[in-house]
């Protein structure tokens, strides 16, 4: 089955570090791949997506590209701040629909000052 | 503003109890919504997908006796835990899925804890 593998946290970065959250995937066809964040006490928030092969998503700083020949879709930012710190999901949905969104295990980034 | 709320974001109940989640959709309606629980340290794990009007489609493993799903309106599905232990506490989290925009919008969560 579809399954998505993340860096295990917690990451724990300076104010104005790069970012790199790790994430690859095993799926069938082609799926969408999605990054979700969660601040402290808030639902999921859709982050940034890519539907298909060598697209990039990208949305408050934070980019990924689709890379189908490494199965992967790294998050990046340039330079965080200290109100990134949340817990970041990657995740995918394939050709089973929205009720097959598979989730990686979600990664904690702590930004201190 | 929020598209998904949910309610009550803080639980605690006794064992042998019985709670109830709501979740709403605030923007629009949804024939269906899904249910997550999130244990510690690991990822979502998809419990049921609630339908309007219609029985809900529960995953594997997932005790239907247990976690009652209702899903009465285009607005509105509740989760009961029934009988709660102290192995349900949890975080449970709703989501609909935006057919015009492709994308899933979650509920805040609720935070169960069985004493």
């Amino acid at each position: 089955g579809d399954s998505v593998t993340q860096m295990e946290g917690p990451v724990t970065l300076s104010e104005e570090a790069f970012l790199t959250i790790n994430c690859t995937y095993t799926a069938t066809g082609y799926p969408s791949l999605f990054w979700y964040v969660q601040y402290p006490g808030e639902g999921l928030q859709l982050l940034l997506k890519a539907t298909k092969a060598d697209d990039k998503g990208s949305n408050k700083g934070f980019e990924a590209t689709y890379r189908k020949e490494t199965t992967s879709f790294h998050l990046e930012k340039g330079s965080v701040q200290v109100s990134d710190s949340a817990v970041y999901f990657c995740a995918l949905i394939n050709s089973g629909g929205y009720q097959k969104v598979t989730f990686g295990i979600g990664t904690k980034l702590q930004v201190i000052p | 503003g929020a598209v998904v709320s949910q309610h009550p974001s803080r639980v605690i109940c006794k064992s042998g109890t019985s709670v109830k989640i709501e979740c709403r959709s605030l923007d629009f309606q949804a024939t269906t919504m899904f249910w997550y629980r999130q244990f510690p340290k690991q990822s979502l794990m998809l419990m049921a997908t609630s339908n309007e009007g219609s029985k809900a489609t529960y995953e594997q493993g997932v005790e239907k006796d247990k976690f009652l799903i209702n899903h009465a309106s285009l607005t509105l599905s509740t989760l009961t835990v029934t009988s709660a232990h102290p192995e349900d506490s949890s975080f449970y989290i709703c989501s609909v899925w935006g057919r015009t925009s492709g994308e899933l919008f979650f509920g805040e969560g609720s935070r169960l804890t069985v004493l």
